[in-house]
């Protein structure tokens, strides 16, 4: 069945930057989202890709698409402690109804 | 833009109570609504697909009876948690579809349930 993995945490200092990864099963999904979950909070939409792109950038975020190898990455410039949440990505499903696969989340945590 | 407004953001109350929980999109049509489970350090959990005008799709396992979804309006899904017991204690999270087929997904703030 269809399965979105991530590692379960990372821990950056202050002004880096961060990698965070993501692996799907789902071949034919046409659109990959992020997320950025805060405590007690909803989710909020950061970035999305569609499958046919490579490359997206977005002020300091930068996501990158390996087709091949169902890989995500999103990558936060200049990391800052309020970048410190979970963060999910998510692929749409092409079952038909357009559902997410959620990941597991990424918990970062930024150190000053 | 692409506001999404869930209320109450927290609830606590007795087994055998019923509560209703709402998601509005504000600024923006949505024919589609999902709502979701968090269960603690967990992702979501898919509950079921809201479609205006025509009845929810759950989720295996997502027992229709006891979470009463109505999406009567462009605009508005309710889920019911209908006599609750504590088991059913989570945050709960809708999210509206902005657009038709394949768009992205916004999200509420979510709700705390909490049932003693």
């Amino acid at each position: 069945g269809e399965d979105v993995e991530q590692s379960l945490f990372l821990s950056v200092r202050e002004g880096d930057s961060s990698v965070i990864n993501c692996t799907y099963t789902d071949s034919s999904s046409t659109y990959l989202y992020w997320y950025k979950q805060e405590p007690g909070a909803g989710l909020q939409l950061l970035t999305y890709i569609f499958s046919n792109m490579d490359m997206k950038q977005d002020q300091r975020l930068t996501v990158l698409l390996n087709k091949k190898d169902k890989h995500l990455s999103l990558r936060i410039a200049d990391t800052q402690t309020g970048d410190s949440a979970i963060y999910f990505c998510a692929e749409s499903s092409t079952s038909g109804t357009y559902k997410y696969i959620f990941g597991t989340g990424t918990r970062l945590k930024v150190l000053a | 833009g692409a506001v999404v407004s869930q209320h109450p953001s927290r609830v606590i109350c007795k087994s055998g109570t019923s509560v209703k929980i709402e998601c509005r999109s504000l600024d923006f049509q949505a024919t589609t609504m999902f709502w979701y489970r968090q269960f603690p350090k967990q992702s979501l959990m898919l509950m079921a697909t809201s479609n205006e005008g025509s009845k929810a799709t759950y989720e295996q396992g997502v027992e229709k009876d006891k979470f009463l979804i109505n999406h009567a309006s462009l605009t508005l899904s309710t889920l019911t948690v209908t006599s609750a017991h504590p088991e059913d204690s989570s945050f709960y999270i809708c999210s509206a579809e902005q657009g038709v087929g394949n768009q992205p997904q916004h999200f509420g703030d979510g709700t705390r349930l909490s049932i003693l």
